[in-house]
């Protein structure tokens, strides 16, 4: 079946620093792949998404681009933010299919 | 526009008792997800509906869990005889139902169950 393994936490980074969120997938076909992100308190929302191969997801200074040659979709940011603090998803939606299927999610703390 | 809203937000309950979830999603969003967080098996796809198709069941963990969705809006979830594992944070979702499989799915808050 369709699995997706992320980058163990939690991530402690100091602010302005570069980060990078490893996510691997496990999928026949072409999945759609998101990253989702959960601020404290909040509901979980979408950070990105890419929906075919070698497009590039983009939002908030966060990119991540569809590999499929290696089934990854890595999330990396130049500089980073304490208000970037939260817990990261890393999702998939198998071809033709319609319900999400999410790593472990990575918790980041960024300090000042 | 309004998001994806439900209710409770908060509800602890006695083990075996029975409790009913509620959905409200996004206006003109046919199709709705339930899934469950919880830390021993992080987040989980429990059901979906689209429009009047059957729906989705192959994620419920029992036949103590059923979903209904009336009118093609709101939604239900409802978990006969609680038990402490059924004790998560379930979150419904939305989306438009057009490109199922590359669309947004919207969050609500989520409702907190606790099982006594």
């Amino acid at each position: 079946g369709n699995s997706v393994t992320q980058m163990e936490g939690p991530v402690t980074l100091s602010e302005e620093a570069f980060l990078t969120i490893n996510c691997t997938y496990t999928a026949t076909g072409y999945p759609s792949l998101f990253w989702y992100v959960q601020y404290p308190g909040e509901g979980l929302q979408l950070l990105l998404k890419a929906t075919k191969a070698d497009d590039k997801g983009s939002n908030k200074g966060f990119e991540a681009t569809y590999r499929k040659e290696t089934t990854s979709f890595h999330l990396e940011k130049g500089s980073v933010q304490v208000s970037d603090s939260a817990v990261y998803f890393c999702a998939l939606m198998g071809q033709g299919a319609q319900k999400l299927v999410f790593g472990q999610g990575t918790r980041l703390t960024i300090n000042p | 526009g309004a998001g994806v809203s439900q209710s409770p937000s908060n509800k602890v309950t006695e083990k075996g008792k029975d409790v009913e979830l509620r959905c409200d999603p996004i206006s003109g969003h046919t199709a709705l997800y339930w899934y469950r967080q919880s830390l021993g098996q992080g987040l989980e796809f429990l059901i979906y509906f689209q429009g009047n198709s059957a729906p989705d069941k192959s994620g419920l963990p029992s036949d103590r869990f059923s979903a209904e969705r009336t009118g093609g809006s709101v939604s239900t979830l409802t978990i006969q005889r609680t038990q402490q594992e059924d004790s998560a944070v379930y979150l419904c979702a939305s989306s438009l139902g057009i490109l199922l499989s590359q669309e947004t799915q919207y969050f609500g808050p989520g409702t907190r169950l606790l099982v006594l």
